[in-house]
């Protein structure tokens, strides 16, 4: 079945680039998802991707895409500390209903 | 629109007593979600619904899970009889498919539940 898997914790330094790592089983993944949890709230979509595209930037965002290895990346440029939050990576299929997210990655970010 | 909108935010109950939540979508979506959260599982897709008809339950963890979509602006989830197992945050989403592009979800701010 389909499975995404991140790591759990990530911890930098206000200022620093954050780089959330997350890999995918589902080969017929369509669209790639990244999205943001603060505490006591919803998930909130901060982006996505397309399949046959390998790279979408947006402000401080950059999503990378390697189809091949099935591994998703979000960079945030300049982390501030209103970053910290949980990060999930999601993949939604060719008939794109169903929505399976990762476990999360708990962004930490130092003063 | 004020997003989604989930009732209650925190329910506290005990063991065997029947627990309601309730999701109200975003109008005009056409898809609504129900996921669980938890420490162990994190988020699982427990059902969904396209046009207030049940699609895909094979999430829905046993026989005391149900969930309704009457008409287009609520749904309901059930636990019948609760046990302490299902304490969780219990979220509501929605989206609006536009053919077979990315089913971007808006959540509501979930339902935490403890089961005494």
């Amino acid at each position: 079945g389909e499975d995404v898997e991140q790591s759990l914790f990530l911890s930098v330094r206000e200022g620093d680039s954050s780089v959330i790592n997350c890999t995918y089983t589902d080969s017929s993944s369509t669209y790639l998802y990244w999205y943001k949890q603060e505490p006591g709230a919803g998930l909130q979509l901060l982006t996505y991707i397309f399949s046959n595209m390998d790279m979408k930037q947006d402000q401080r965002l950059t999503v990378l895409l390697n189809k091949k290895d099935k591994h998703l990346s979000l960079r945030i440029a300049d982390t501030q500390t209103g970053d910290s939050a949980i990060y999930f990576c999601a993949e939604s299929g060719t008939g794109g209903f169903k929505t399976i997210f990762g476990a999360g990655t708990r962004l930490f970010v130092k003063a | 629109d004020a997003g989604v909108i989930q009732s209650p935010r925190h329910e506290v109950t005990e063991m065997g007593q029947e627990v309601t939540l309730r999701c109200k979508p975003i109008s005009g979506h056409d898809y609504l979600f129900w996921y669980r959260q938890t420490m162990m599982r994190g988020l699982e897709l427990l059902i969904y619904f396209n046009n207030n008809v049940p699609i895909d339950d094979s999430g829905m963890p046993e026989d005391r899970f149900s969930a309704k979509m009457p008409n287009a602006s609520f749904s309901t989830l059930k636990i019948q009889p609760s046990e302490p197992r299902d304490s969780a945050v219990y979220f509501c989403a929605s989206s609006l498919r536009r053919g077979v592009g990315a089913n971007v979800l808006t959540f509501g701010a979930g339902s935490r539940l403890t089961v005494l």
